[in-house]
């Protein structure tokens, strides 16, 4: 059965601190392994889309990178306003199966 | 600035009610989903649609939920009738099946009281 789990589930940071959220997925026939960000009220917002083990891609203070078993989101010297949940989804086809979301907390 | 559109926003209904819910896609895009996000489930996906076409409904309880497209730029969500534990935030996404990015609208919060 295709999974994706996150973790931690929650991480909270003081401003400045890196860290980074890891994606773990079981997907069969991975076609893209896809990040999103969401703020409280809000939908989830495309960050960026992951293709092949190796691949990595940056915006401002976020870099993901990819393995063929594992995603990691990392943060650097993160800001408050990079406070949301970010989620993470593989998908094998049109279908994208999201896990339960990190919940990052930074505190200036 | 292209974006997924809904709704209402937000609904407040009594048990046994039908609720719509309307979504716009974004132009161009040819694969539209439905989601429902709760704190205990998370991101639910309930159908999804492929140049208007119904792909997979399996995610959503058929006796009193029905999704459709009757056009290009408009998806439909039906709740008949409406149920305390339908209560949620009902998202819809498009995308396209070149990319499989799907780009999410603001969602319908949906409260039945």
């Amino acid at each position: 059965e295709d999974q994706v789990t996150q973790s931690p589930e929650a991480l909270r940071l003081q401003e400045g601190e890196s860290s980074s959220l890891n994606c773990s997925y079981t997907v069969s026939g991975l076609r893209g392994l896809f990040w999103y960000r969401q703020d409280p009220g809000k939908g989830p917002e495309f960050l960026f889309t992951l293709y092949s083990a190796g691949e990595e891609k940056e915006k401002e203070r976020l870099k993901a990178t990819l393995t063929k078993k594992e995603s990691f989101l990392h943060i650097t010297a993160p800001k408050p306003e990079d406070s949301a949940t970010y989620l993470c989804a593989g998908g094998g086809t049109d279908k994208l199966i999201f896990g339960t979301g990190t919940r990052l907390q930074v505190f200036p | 600035d292209a974006r997924v559109t809904q709704t209402p926003r937000h609904k407040v209904t009594e048990m046994g009610q039908e609720v719509t819910m309307r979504c716009q896609p974004i132009l161009g895009h040819n694969t539209v989903f439905w989601y429902r996000q709760t704190m205990m489930q998370g991101l639910e996906l309930l159908a999804y649609f492929r140049n208007r076409a119904p792909l997979d409904d399996s995610g959503m309880p058929k006796d009193r939920f029905s999704a459709e497209m009757p056009d290009a730029t408009l998806a439909t969500l039906k709740i008949q009738p409406s149920e305390p534990r339908d209560s949620a935030v009902y998202f819809c996404a498009s995308g396209r099946t070149r990319t499989y990015e799907q780009y999410f609208g603001p969602g319908t919060r949906l409260t039945v009281t």
